[in-house]
């Protein structure tokens, strides 16, 4: 069955480094979503992607993450310099046509475990 | 305040039985979904069922069913004969808007622990 993938499982690095967060959607699914979850609270949306630009977007979405669809199968997004507050699991999502799934449900990754120190 | 509301921060249920947690929303929309989503202790986000704002039946998927008031704003997962491996974070969650590229809406989880 295909499935959301997300890399790496676990990204450690220093406070003000750059991460890229890495996922590859399930192959005909249009509609890309990343979300974050802070240890031991809920899932929080960070931003939707569609047609190779940003739908939607959440206050917590600043100017320091970014999002990319560098070639037909990655979806990344880019943190310019983390802060300790960014440690957190963060979730790609993706989603088909409308009508394709059961009130279009959003299907996620395993996430990645980014930790700033 | 809250869109997602759920309101037991931990349940306790033997193998084999019946375990129901709740989930209010608030939402002003007509057109909405609601979604459950399992969270192992692996941490991955798997889904469970779906619920559409118009929808006349309760959604069932296996074990699973959700019970949907719409009256009273609340979409309860009822797993049935329930097992080990149901042990997990359960998320409610909602999509406002019936749009298909809207955000989904998360509770803050309800902890479920299977015992034999």
């Amino acid at each position: 069955e295909p499935e959301v993938t997300q890399t790496p499982s676990h990204q450690v690095t220093q406070m003000g480094q750059e991460v890229i967060l890495r996922c590859v959607p399930i192959s005909n699914h249009l509609y890309f979503y990343w979300y974050r979850q802070i240890l031991g609270q809920k899932v929080e949306f960070l931003v939707s992607f569609y047609n190779n630009e940003i739908s939607e977007k959440s206050e917590i979405f600043d100017d320091q993450f970014s999002v990319e669809r560098p070639d037909g199968s990655n979806f990344t997004l880019k943190i310019r310099s983390t802060k300790l507050e960014d440690s957190a699991m963060y979730f790609c999502a993706s989603r088909g046509l409308a009508g394709a799934a059961p009130g279009d449900t959003q299907y996620f990754g395993p996430g990645t475990r980014l930790t700033v120190l | 305040a809250q869109k997602i509301t759920q309101t037991q921060p931990g349940m306790f249920v033997q193998e084999k039985e019946a375990v129901t947690l709740d989930c209010t929303y608030d939402t002003s929309d007509q057109s909405y979904g609601l979604f459950w989503y399992k969270q192992p202790s692996s941490g991955e986000m798997i889904f469970l069922i779906y619920q559409g704002s118009y929808d006349e039946q309760n959604a069932t998927e296996g074990r699973y069913s959700l019970n949907f008031q719409k009256a009273r704003k609340s979409a309860n997962l009822v797993i049935s004969a329930s097992q080990l491996g149901d042990s997990a974070m359960y998320f409610c969650a909602m999509r406002e808007r019936g749009q298909a590229g809207t955000a989904l809406i998360f509770g803050k989880g309800t902890t479920l622990s299977v015992s034999s």
